[in-house]
C-alpha cells in the first residue's frame, strides 16, 4: 500500500523554466512532509520540508506547497538549472518530532534540458 | 563535521553468505535509520535505532535480517544467508535527538550484489 505517491516517474523541463513535481498521500495522520534530491550513486540529500500547519514554505529557488484537504503537495523549482537534474523523492512522517519513520514515494526523475 | 559514513560502498556476496553493512552517524546524532532501495523503487524504511535500542523494526524482514547500534561503534545491518532478492542499495540516515521539523541526513549507501 503506497502511502506516498509520485505518479510521474519522470519529467523534462527546459532550463530557466519552472519545474513542478507533484506528490499525493493517503495517510491523514501525516503532519510533516519533506523533499529529498538524489544523484546517481549518492545518498538522498534533504531539500526542503513543510509542517502541516503551513501551506507554503520557500527556500531560494525551491517552494513547497501543501494542500491538506486534497492530500497533495508540490515542489516548485524556479528557475530550473542543469544541476537540478536528479531524482526527487517526496516523503512524509506522522510525527513532527520525528520519532516516527519517514515514508518515501518512488521518486520522480527530473531532466533539465539545455 | 563529517557526514554519515557507510562502508563498504559496494559489497558482493554469494547466495548463503552473510552481509554486514556499517553506518557511522554524524557526530552528535543518536538516531539511526536504515532504508533499502530496490531498482526503480523508492526508499523503504527498515529499522530505526537509538543507542543500544531498537525503536521501530516494522520494516525489517522477519528472518535473516538484524540491526544493532551499540554504545560504542557504528550501527550494523546484518543479513544472514543472503539471497538474490537482497540485492539492493542500503542507505543509512542519522539525526540528532528529536527536534521539531528536523530532517534525516543520509549516507552514500552500500550497494549489495548477491550472485
Amino acid at each position: 500500500d503506497q502511502q506516498v505517491k509520485q505518479n510521474s516517474p519522470s519529467l523534462s523541463v527546459q532550463e530557466g523554466r519552472i519545474s513542478i513535481l507533484n506528490c499525493d498521500y493517503t495517510n491523514s495522520m501525516f503532519d510533516y512532509f519533506l523533499w529529498y534530491k538524489k544523484y546517481p550513486a549518492e545518498g538522498p540529500t534533504f531539500l526542503i520540508s513543510i509542517s502541516s500547519i503551513k501551506d507554503k514554505n520557500e527556500d531560494g529557488r525551491f517552494t513547497v506547497f501543501l494542500n491538506k484537504s486534497a492530500k497533495h503537495l508540490s515542489l516548485h523549482i524556479v528557475p530550473s538549472q542543469p544541476g537540478d537534474s536528479a531524482v526527487y523523492f517526496c516523503a512524509a512522517s506522522a510525527n513532527e518530532n520525528r520519532d516516527d519513520k519517514i515514508i518515501f514515494g518512488k521518486g520522480t526523475r527530473l531532466h533539465i534540458l539545455p | 563535521n563529517a557526514g554519515v559514513m557507510q562502508n563498504p560502498r559496494h559489497l558482493v556476496r554469494r547466495r548463503g553468505q552473510e552481509a554486514r553493512l556499517r553506518c557511522s552517524p554524524m557526530k552528535g546524532h543518536s538516531h539511526v535509520y536504515w532504508y533499502r532501495q530496490l531498482p526503480e523503487e523508492g526508499l523503504k524504511f527498515m529499522v530505526y535505532l537509538q543507542k543500544e535500542n531498537i525503536i521501530d523494526e516494522s520494516g525489517m524482514p522477519k528472518e535473516r535480517f538484524s540491526a544493532e547500534f551499540p554504545k560504542e561503534g557504528p550501527s550494523i545491518l546484518r543479513i544472514q544467508q543472503v539471497v538474490r532478492g537482497d540485492s539492493a542499495a542500503y542507505f543509512c540516515a542519522s539525526s540528532p535527538p528529536a527536534v521539531p521539523q528536523n530532517e534525516q541526513f543520509f549516507g552514500p549507501g552500500t550497494r549489495l550484489t548477491v550472485l
